[in-house]
């Protein structure tokens, strides 16, 4: 069965400390993992893509096959990342979306 | 490049009517899909489509109908509206290869 699971509701950190949002899924084949960012009634945007490698906003995750996880880690928050964020799992013709964790920066 | 356009942006129904959200895109994607946005459940997948002719049912699919008679255009039809179709629906298109482009989202109130 195709599965994300994000286990925090919320996460609250302070400005300048590091941030890790955790990502589990489940799924039997060769998965394509995203994360989206959902700042306060805004529409989803694309914020990572597994297989791009990319950096954005100083975010990195990195796809671990061994524990599948894929979790969302920035050294250093900034009081602008606060917004909600969603791991999503490619399978072959739909994606899903995990329940999200809200992430609160605090001054 | 308008993007994934989402017509209307707010509605209020009554139990029992019926209506259609409107999702439009203009990049040429395949894919396109449905999800409702409700507090603590996150995005839940209503349907998608592969491509111009072809649906499929999502997780929750019950009380929506959908259609794809063209590339561009993947209308969410509410046949009977009730209150637990009280939600954020959201529109997003993709290409086979690529992340989801989300539309702006129908903020749907069923009284």
């Amino acid at each position: 069965a195709q599965r994300v699971t994000q286990p925090e509701k919320l996460l609250s950190v302070f400005k300048g400390a590091p941030v890790e949002l955790k990502c589990n899924y489940s799924y039997s084949g060769s998965p394509e993992l995203f994360w989206y960012v959902q700042y306060s009634r805004q529409r989803l945007q694309l914020l990572l893509r597994h297989i791009s490698r990319e950096s954005i906003k100083g975010f990195t995750a990195d796809l671990n096959k061994g524990e599948t996880s894929f979790h969302l880690k920035k050294p250093f928050a900034q009081e602008e990342d606060s917004a909600m964020y969603y791991c999503a799992l490619s399978g072959l013709d739909k994606i899903i979306f995990g329940k999200g964790t809200r992430l609160h920066i605090l001054p | 490049n308008a993007g994934v356009t989402q017509t209307p942006k707010f509605q209020v129904l009554k139990t029992g009517q019926s209506m259609t959200l409107q999702c439009a895109q203009d990049m040429n994607h395949e894919y396109m899909s449905w999800y409702r946005q409700d507090p603590g459940m996150g995005l839940r997948l209503i349907h998608y489509s592969v491509g111009a002719g072809i649906t499929d049912q999502g997780e929750v699919p019950n009380g929506y109908n959908v259609s794809r008679s063209t590339t561009e255009d993947f209308p969410l039809r509410l046949l009977s509206a009730a209150p637990s179709q009280t939600s954020v629906y959201f529109c997003a298109s993709r290409r086979r290869d690529s992340g989801y482009t989300f539309g702006s989202g129908t903020r749907l109130t069923v009284v």
